[in-house]
């Protein structure tokens, strides 16, 4: 079965530091999203992506984030300077159509920030 | 509260028995969707019940919507001990853009 991949599982950065989440959605899929978890809170929406433009972001998404679809397969999100509030469990999800169908999930990136 | 609220926060049962877990949201929804994690890891999809959808099963789930209350229940039937997890109601709702609004969760033990 068809299935979100991210990479890597976890990653551990300094504060101040870049970084860069991999996720690669589902082969047929044309939305992208990326959410985040906090540990012990609730899941909050970030971005979606659709079209190689983003759609929808929240006020979470700040000019600190950033998102592209480099090639055909990969969806990446990058931090330009990780806070220490950055750490959480970010999670790439997918989807076929918009309103209609299931979005799929990733096994989740935890970032830490020291 | 907040759209996708779930309730109760914290459910202990033993196995064999069902559990329900209940959900309810603010606004007018395309679809709801619940999801399980595992503590600390991914989410994974369990069923998708669509706002003109009343109920839907799948194996042990069984999972209802009434749109008039703007709530949502799930019922994990003959529970086992590796449903020990967290589920979570999240709400794609119309005219608010495409992305899922997710509920705080109810944390299910099964214990043997």
């Amino acid at each position: 079965e068809p299935e979100v991949t991210q990479t890597p599982s976890h990653q551990v950065t300094q504060m101040g530091q870049e970084v860069i989440l991999r996720c690669v959605p589902i082969s047929n899929h044309l939305y992208f999203y990326w959410y985040r978890q906090i540990l012990g809170q609730k899941v909050e929406f970030l971005v979606s992506f659709y079209n190689n433009e983003i759609s929808e972001k929240s006020e979470i998404f700040d000019d600190q984030f950033s998102v592209e679809r480099p090639d055909g397969s990969n969806f990446t999100l990058k931090i330009r300077s990780t806070k220490l509030e950055d750490s959480a469990m970010y999670f790439c999800a997918s989807r076929v159509v918009r309103g209609l169908d299931e979005q799929y999930f990733g096994p989740g990136t935890r970032l830490t920030v020291t | 509260s907040q759209q996708g609220e779930e309730d109760p926060q914290a459910l202990s049962i033993q196995e064999g028995e069902n559990a329900t877990m209940n959900c309810s949201y603010k606004t007018s929804i395309n679809n709801l969707q619940w999801y399980r994690q595992n503590s600390g890891r991914g989410l994974v999809h369990l069923i998708l019940i669509r706002s003109n959808e009343r109920e839907k099963h799948s194996g042990r789930l069984r999972v209802t919507l009434d749109t008039s209350k703007k709530s949502s229940s799930l019922l994990i039937t003959a529970s086992r001990a590796a449903d020990t997890a967290s589920y979570f109601c999240a709400t794609d709702a119309r005219n608010a853009g495409n992305m899922l609004t997710f509920g705080g969760g109810t944390r299910l033990m099964v214990k043997p």
